[in-house]
């Protein structure tokens, strides 16, 4: 089946202690993305990679860091969460930038405290 | 420039009526504009899409109206159903460099009452 898949699905920590949330799709796509969902805010992008070892600034990056260093997986790094990172992210793939659809996972929601 | 405007923020519609949600976009360079439902505890998942060049595309009982002039561009529901009650996101995607990327509106939670 093809699908996207994050972990983990709920996460509550700590101000300040690192965390990583995974994403990988089996799908062989190419363009993979982060965004995070906030009430009234919709879905606003944080990171995109064009490739592997091909990432860049979304329109919200400050706080998060990203790598790809292999085609199916994205993971997104928080180095030092703060409570205003508490949101619903989710990893989305499509198989080219300009392909027609973005396949997106089932979201992370994510609590700093 | 880069905004997608949707409106309205939430919509009650009894069932067999017709949910209208609207969106608006400044960014001329945009050239493909989907729309997405999610259901609670899910993902957005593509509903239905179109680009400048046609008027309105329908599949089914969901119909996309763009005005290409006015930079407007709609999503009808026919028959609206209880099973329809989802957030509904448009979305705009733009021609080369950070462009290429989808912009989301704010999104419309629509209810559908039975």
């Amino acid at each position: 089946e093809a699908q996207v898949t994050q972990n983990p699905r709920y996460l509550i920590t700590v101000t300040g202690k690192k965390l990583t949330v995974t994403c990988s799709q089996n799908m062989n796509h190419e363009y993979m993305s982060w965004y995070r969902q906030d009430p009234g805010l919709g879905l606003r992008q944080i990171y995109y990679s064009m490739n592997v070892e091909v990432t860049d600034k979304g329109d919200v990056p400050e706080g998060y860091k990203v790598s790809r260093k292999e085609k199916r997986n994205f993971p997104l790094i928080l180095e030092s969460p703060s409570p205003n990172q508490t949101s619903l992210y989710f990893c989305a793939s499509s198989y080219g930038r300009r392909n027609t659809e973005a396949f997106f996972g089932q979201g992370t929601r994510l609590t700093v405290v | 420039q880069q905004q997608v405007k949707q409106s309205p923020q939430s919509l009650i519609v009894q069932k067999g009526g017709i949910s209208i949600i609207n969106c608006a976009y400044e960014n001329t360079a945009f050239d493909y504009f989907p729309w997405y439902q999610q259901f609670p505890g899910k993902g957005p998942a593509l509903l239905i899409a179109i680009r400048p060049d046609v008027s309105e595309k329908k599949e089914g009982r969901f119909t996309i109206s763009f005005n290409k002039s006015a930079k407007q561009f709609s999503l009808h529901i026919m028959d609206s159903q209880p099973g329809d009650s989802a957030t509904y996101f448009c979305a705009a995607r733009g021609y080369g460099g950070s462009q290429g990327n989808l912009i989301f509106g704010k999104g419309t939670k629509l209810s559908v009452k039975p």
